[in-house]
């Protein structure tokens, strides 16, 4: 069964604190993917990966950084969490060149204080 | 113009409704299509794949119009269990990677 897992569900943390999401496949998948989730805004593309230490920026890259050591591995770097990070972060993860195996892990809620 | 763009709605519908929703997208070369549904508080899943002029999968149709540049999800016989969020999906043009529209809300009422 395909399984994307995201290290928390619900993460508070302070203004100014470096915050690390991790994001975690076990289909063998080459893209992973991190967006945030806002209402009224929907899905927006901050970072991608298309394979083992590649990256790519997405649609709103500032203030996030992304690191992939290992395929199965995708994580988000927020360094200096600010308010208006406050969002739900979603990782996905497909096969190279097959856009119908796309898989969301579960979620992430983010409240920066 | 947006690449994909759908209504936010909501769209409230009694049970046994029939409801459609379409999607424009910008990117005329586009191949495939795929509608998302997304429950509260909870990630998105994959609902249909359109590669053609259209999918069906028992109460749910989706359809595509090449020639305006939609697709459509039609719902017949609404159920309760069918209030969600739907998002409509294309892939982009020179990357390997899927443009989400913004979601159409569904309120299915008894």
């Amino acid at each position: 069964d395909v399984k994307v897992t995201q290290s928390s569900r619900y993460l508070v943390k302070r203004t100014g604190e470096k915050v690390f999401l991790e994001c975690v496949q076990d289909m063998d998948h080459e893209n992973m993917f991190w967006y945030r989730q806002d209402p009224g805004l929907g899905l927006r593309l901050i970072y991608f990966s298309y394979d083992v230490k590649m990256k790519e920026k997405g649609d709103i890259p500032e203030g996030y950084s992304v690191s992939r050591e290992k395929k199965e591995r995708f994580s988000l770097i927020l360094e200096s969490a600010s308010t208006n990070q406050t969002s739900m972060y979603l990782c996905a993860s497909k096969l190279q060149g097959f856009p119908d195996t796309q898989y969301f892990g579960p979620g992430t809620r983010l409240t920066v204080l | 113009r947006k690449e994909v763009e759908q209504d936010p709605g909501p769209f409230n519908v009694p049970e046994g409704a029939t409801v459609a929703f379409n999607c424009t997208y910008s990117n005329s070369a586009s191949q495939s299509f795929f509608w998302y549904r997304q429950d509260c508080r909870k990630e998105p899943k994959l609902l249909m794949s359109v590669y053609s002029s259209g999918n069906e999968d028992g109460r749910f149709t989706a359809q595509l119009n090449r020639a305006s540049q939609y697709i459509s999800l039609l719902i017949r016989d609404s159920k309760l269990s069918d209030s969600a969020t739907y998002l409509c999906a294309v892939p982009s043009r020179n990357t390997d990677k899927l443009i989400f529209g913004t979601g159409t809300r569904l309120q299915v009422f008894p």
